[in-house]
């Protein structure tokens, strides 16, 4: 069984378009985080849910916006797509915000803007 | 704020090899320490962990020790696979306060074992 599931895992589009990375966990999880690697592999925090909450935005344009309809969902929705977007967009949970066990990511959705 | 610093990349070696990753960090609180590891074309998964000084953590042969004095969580391991060929990241979380669990990572260590 899979634990974080994202769709789609190849998103290939144009810029200026706008489009939706679904991610879900099987885990009972409270919160939930989406990270961006960029080409040289460096992993960065975007986003945190806890409990359908917002807890974390890094400086994040606002042209990303995340959405959390219950706490095993966590979507990721980009306006106005640019070709600076272009990266591995990784969704991942863990038991609560001030846990120290170790998070579990999704296989990661990679974007390409042409 | 937090950070983790890795050692540059790529680390080329021979199957049955020594190998070891070198990864500092700093928190300002009473971090956990991780490594992941991401194989080609897949997720990250969770390779090793240690939540206090001292501890050491060790999974596949792989092995780290949390070193407080040092600020130090280095990856070792006695003889490395080809199938041991992946990006390896060390990584942060500084639970309670402001920081909610989130992880910082090392910026990702290539290996490639050749036969």
């Amino acid at each position: 069984d899979t634990a974080v599931s994202q769709t789609p895992k190849y998103l290939v589009t144009q810029m200026g378009n706008d489009k939706s990375i679904k991610c879900e966990q099987n885990l009972g999880h409270d919160t939930m985080y989406w990270y961006k690697q960029d080409s040289k592999k460096f992993l960065k925090i975007m986003f945190s849910y806890n409990n359908k909450e917002l807890i974390i935005n890094e400086t994040v344009p606002n042209r990303f916006s995340p959405k959390s309809p219950d706490k095993a969902h966590l979507n990721l929705h980009i306006n106005s797509l640019e070709l600076g977007d272009s990266a591995v967009y990784f969704c991942a949970s863990s038991p609560g915000p001030n846990s120290n066990q170790p998070q579990h990511f999704g296989d990661g959705t990679r974007l390409s803007i042409l | 704020g937090n950070s983790v610093t890795q050692m540059e990349g790529p680390v080329t070696l021979s199957e049955e090899a020594f190998l070891t990753i070198n990864c500092t960090y700093t928190a300002t609180g009473y971090p956990s320490l991780f490594w992941y590891v991401q194989y080609p074309g897949e997720g990250l998964q969770l390779l090793l962990k240690a939540t206090k000084a001292d501890d050491k953590g060790s999974n596949k042969g792989f092995e780290a020790t949390y070193r407080k004095e040092t600020t130090s969580f280095h990856l070792e391991k006695g003889s490395v696979q080809v199938s041991d060929s992946a990006v390896y990241f060390c990584a942060l979380t500084d639970a309670g306060g402001t920081s909610y669990g989130k992880l910082t990572f090392g910026q990702g260590t290539i290996l490639t074992v050749h036969p």
